[in-house]
């Protein structure tokens, strides 16, 4: 079964750290572009990192360029993403997601994860 | 950024009608456009992708269209399990883009 599993979430203050991971199952994890999205409570989805699937290409939206970082285990099969200098804004389920096709350029996302909750407060 | 503007936020149906939900893009995609499935508690769910191609597993009655800035979603006769909020995407440029989402609620 094809599947991710994200985890480590949680509550931490403002300017706090913390590393979410994504496990991935049941295809082959080194052949496609991964990507975080994320949805903050009772709002719309919003993506916040990709990267291709050798990690030639990163990309970050600007709410969380130069303090998130995203990477990749391909001998893993897992992805990460390191959060520093976390906000109330930051506030939101973030999901894993993979691109429908292994093919560049096709950032639209067949398979989702279950989504790890990440609290930023005092 | 490319802005992705959708319409109505909220949609009042009975089962049965048929659904037309749009999606407006601040610039030309191309038909670099996916539309999503959201129920509440779930992980989005991929119906189209490249504006007009059903993903794995999607009902017939799930149907996309436009090219360029215009876009849409039609469900040609709304079942029980539709009912959800629907979210469009650009992906033909860096960043990607989401829309702020169509609620299909019961009327």
């Amino acid at each position: 079964e094809v599947q991710l599993v994200e985890s480590g979430g949680g509550l931490v203050k403002p300017g706090g750290s913390l590393r979410l991971s994504c496990a991935a199952s049941g295809f082959t994890f080194s052949s496609y572009t991964m990507t975080w999205v994320r949805q903050a409570p009772g709002k719309g989805l919003e993506w916040v990192s990709s990267i291709s699937s050798k990690s030639i290409y990163i990309f970050y939206a600007d709410s969380v360029k130069g303090r998130f970082t995203i990477s990749r285990d391909n001998a893993k099969n897992s992805l990460y993403v390191q959060m520093n200098s976390l906000r109330a804004e930051d506030t939101a389920v973030y999901y894993c997601a993979r691109d429908y096709s292994s093919s560049w350029g096709n950032q639209a996302f067949d398979i989702w994860g279950q989504g790890t909750v990440v609290t930023v407060s005092s | 950024e490319i802005v992705m503007t959708q319409s109505p936020a909220t949609l009042s149906v009975s089962p049965g009608e048929r659904v037309t939900l749009s999606c407006r893009a601040s610039q030309s995609v191309s038909s670099i456009l996916a539309w999503y499935q959201q129920k509440p508690g779930q992980a989005p769910r991929l119906l189209i992708y490249g504006a007009s191609t059903r993903a794995t597993g999607i009902p017939a009655r799930f149907s996309g269209s436009g090219s360029g800035t215009e876009f849409t979603l039609t469900i040609s006769s709304l079942q029980s399990e539709d009912f959800a909020v629907y979210y469009c995407q650009q992906y033909n440029n860096w960043p990607l883009t989401f829309g702020g989402g169509t609620k299909v609620e019961i009327k």
